[in-house]
């Protein structure tokens, strides 16, 4: 088995700030994905990653930057946090089928 | 969520009784997924199906891809199968998912 861990649990920004938020998986996973998803809503693909140093946008990657450092690890930068914004976003990995899902950060905005 | 479409979108059982959550999609796809996130809010993976049918305990589902359609049946439910399911279609070369909105189901006692 395996495990994926996302730092921080929790963040609180301030508008205009730019935040980052971490995964880490030892699944030994190529492909990595970062989701958001808003209070009872589905989840919103942001950027995901095939392998190390790869880079793909998904539907909603405007005012996100990812890096994908080494295969283990795979950040996501929001680049001017929005005034009242609350969501939480999730890390994946997978290695060609099911993706298996961090606990989340979740963000708040003041 | 246009192109995944669930129904319900909520549902509440007794304990013990059986239902079933559909999942409508409108692009071609080769692999569904269901998963369940719980009330603390953790996702997880229940199904990763081709076409066909897979049991998992109380827990079916069932993979229409002529129809584009996917069903999870739940059988006996209990209080610990209370949360939000998702289904989910890849597309491209299955590295990316299109999500539905979910079903958020309550089991009574």
């Amino acid at each position: 088995g395996g495990i994926i861990t996302q730092t921080p649990k929790f963040l609180i920004g301030q508008e205009g700030q730019k935040l980052t938020l971490k995964c880490q998986q030892n699944f030994n996973h190529d492909t990595m994905y970062w989701y958001r998803q808003d209070s009872g809503k589905g989840l919103r693909l942001i950027y995901y990653s095939i392998t190390e140093n790869d880079l793909q946008k998904g539907d909603l990657s405007e005012g996100y930057d990812a890096s994908r450092e080494k295969k283990s690890s795979f950040s996501l930068t929001v680049t001017s946090a929005q005034k009242n914004e609350m969501a939480v976003f999730l890390c994946a990995s997978s290695q060609g089928d099911t993706q298996y899902f961090g606990p989340g950060t979740r963000l708040l905005v003041l | 969520g246009d192109q995944v479409k669930q129904s319900p979108s909520a549902l509440s059982l007794q304990e013990g009784t059986n239902s079933a959550l559909r999942c409508n999609f409108s692009i071609a796809t080769t692999t569904v997924q269901w998963f369940l996130q719980n009330p603390r809010g953790s996702l997880m993976n229940l199904f990763y199906l081709v076409p066909g049918t897979k049991e998992n305990g109380r827990l079916k589902s069932t993979f229409n891809s002529k129809e584009s359609y996917s069903t999870l049946h739940i059988r006996d439910a209990q209080l610990e199968d209370s949360g939000t399911y998702f289904c989910a279609v890849s597309v491209g070369d299955n590295s990316k998912l299109i999500w539905g909105l979910g079903t958020s189901l309550v089991v009574n006692p």
